[in-house]
């Protein structure tokens, strides 16, 4: 059974960072691009980033490039999202998803971990 | 940026019931096109990919259509389970977006 499991949310200040994890188990890792999608409070979907199956390949959306990095450890079959310079619009909860078969959709998520940015 | 317009932004249908969410993108984009099913506090569940497939495990109920630039999620028979808010995305080009979602509500 697919399970993804994201960490590493909480509270953080304007200007300040965070990483956050998304543990997979149940397939094998490497072989899917993932995605981070955000959901901000009350407020739609948004997809944010992905990342090919070897890592090789990324993608953001404008909102977060040049703030965001995504990257994955094949080896502890763990996706993250290095956030830095968060803004307030940043606020949201953040979703990992599987990419089924490199199609641009997904087929399973987590339960989502909440970012707060606020002072 | 590709667009994409749901409507109505919401409803209200009665247990068995057809249920109809139109999706409208910006541009075409061939049938790159899927559906999602949100309920309050959980994350979304893939129904529909390629705007007709229906994700396996999801009740034969659940239908899409379309190409191009318009589709449709149908619900043959409104059931309890299916309250939630509905979303589409499209998948044809980076970066992949979502429409504004539709909330049905259970009379």
């Amino acid at each position: 059974e697919v399970h993804l499991l994201e960490s590493g949310g909480g509270l953080v200040q304007p200007g300040g960072s965070l990483r956050l994890s998304c543990a997979a188990s149940g397939f094998t890792f490497n072989n899917y691009a993932m995605s981070w999608v955000r959901q901000a409070p009350g407020e739609g979907l948004e997809w944010v980033s992905a990342i090919g199956g070897s890592g090789a390949g990324t993608y953001y959306a404008d909102s977060v490039k040049g703030r965001f990095t995504i990257s994955r450890d094949n080896s502890k079959n763990t996706l993250y999202l290095q956030m830095n310079s968060l803004r307030a619009e940043d606020t949201a909860v953040y979703y990992c998803a599987k990419d089924p078969d490199y199609s641009n959709y997904f087929d399973y998520w987590g339960q989502g971990t909440l970012v707060t940015v606020s002072s | 940026d590709i667009q994409m317009t749901q409507s109505p932004s919401s409803l209200s249908a009665s247990v068995g019931d057809r249920v109809t969410i139109t999706c409208r993108a910006g541009q075409i984009i061939s049938s790159y096109l899927n559906w999602y099913q949100q309920k309050p506090g959980k994350a979304p569940d893939l129904l529909i990919y390629a705007a007709s497939s229906l994700q396996s495990g999801v009740p034969s109920r659940f239908s899409g259509s379309g190409s191009g630039t318009d589709f449709t999620l149908t619900i043959m028979s409104l059931q309890p389970e299916d309250f939630g808010t509905y979303y589409c995305q499209q998948s044809y080009s980076a970066p992949w977006t979502f429409g504004q979602g539709t909330k049905v509500e259970i009379k």
